[in-house]
């Protein structure tokens, strides 16, 4: 059974960067494409991006530029760095597994972590 | 304002029958059958339901289904039960020529 867990800082000041963990256990990291999906305060789901098995990432295109994901195979984890965050990247975080690259859904999800942008 | 349109709430008594409507457009949800339903309890992780428009993993209950007519794509959930009180979010995926994964904005669903 996979199973997937967020961690990292709950409290990021504005203009630094945010930095989250996703522990996969049940699967090996590289047999999935992983995958970070937020949401923010009263608002619904937004997709980050994801990472494939060969480590090639897809982003949406609003963040591209201030997004990176990694795969650390070492530990069975992967990470998402987002930079130079505002207010308007206060959310819950949450990591997924898709599948594979056909299979275009998300599952399992993790619990979530809530990270608010404040000085 | 999210990416697919959601109505905001709807509710039914236990044992009746509710539908989400979720509505795209011809580059996502009409364009493509990757159309998938989540379900969400509060402080808990979201749930696949549905994927590819119409398929449920396994260990969903029959009662939950989903279809595409056009632009729009539906969940229906049959013989409600109180457990189903959650929000709901349907998601598309489109094709790799310009490639966008959206959400819809989610639907409270309430079991009266």
């Amino acid at each position: 059974q996979v199973q997937l867990e967020e961690s990292g800082p709950g409290l990021v000041k504005p203009s630094e960067t945010l930095s989250l963990t996703c522990t996969v256990s049940g699967a090996s990291i590289t047999s999935s494409f992983w995958s970070w999906i937020r949401q923010p305060p009263g608002k619904g789901l937004e997709w980050i991006g994801f990472i494939d098995n060969t480590g090639n990432a897809k982003y949406n295109p609003s963040l591209k530029n201030r997004v990176t994901i990694s795969v650390d195979t070492s530990t069975n984890q992967f990470s998402l760095n987002l930079t130079s965050v505002t207010a308007a990247d206060t959310a819950v975080y949450y990591c997924a597994r898709k599948p594979t690259v056909s299979r275009n859904w998300f599952d399992p999800w993790g619990q979530g972590t809530q990270v608010t942008v404040s000085s | 304002q999210s990416a697919l349109t959601q109505p905001r709430s709807v509710s039914g008594p236990p044992g009746q029958s509710v539908t989400i409507s979720c509505t795209g457009s011809s580059s996502d949800v009409g364009g493509y059958n990757y159309v998938s339903w989540y379900q969400h309890h509060p402080d808990k992780a979201p749930k696949l339901l549905i994927y590819d428009v119409n398929k449920r993993p396994s260990g969903v209950p029959n009662r939950f289904s989903g279809s595409k007519s056009g632009n729009t794509a539906s969940l229906t959930i049959s013989g409600l039960q109180a457990e189903d009180e959650a929000e709901y979010y349907c998601c598309s995926f489109t094709g790799s020529s310009s490639f966008r994964v959206l959400f819809g904005g989610g639907t409270q669903l309430t079991v009266l």
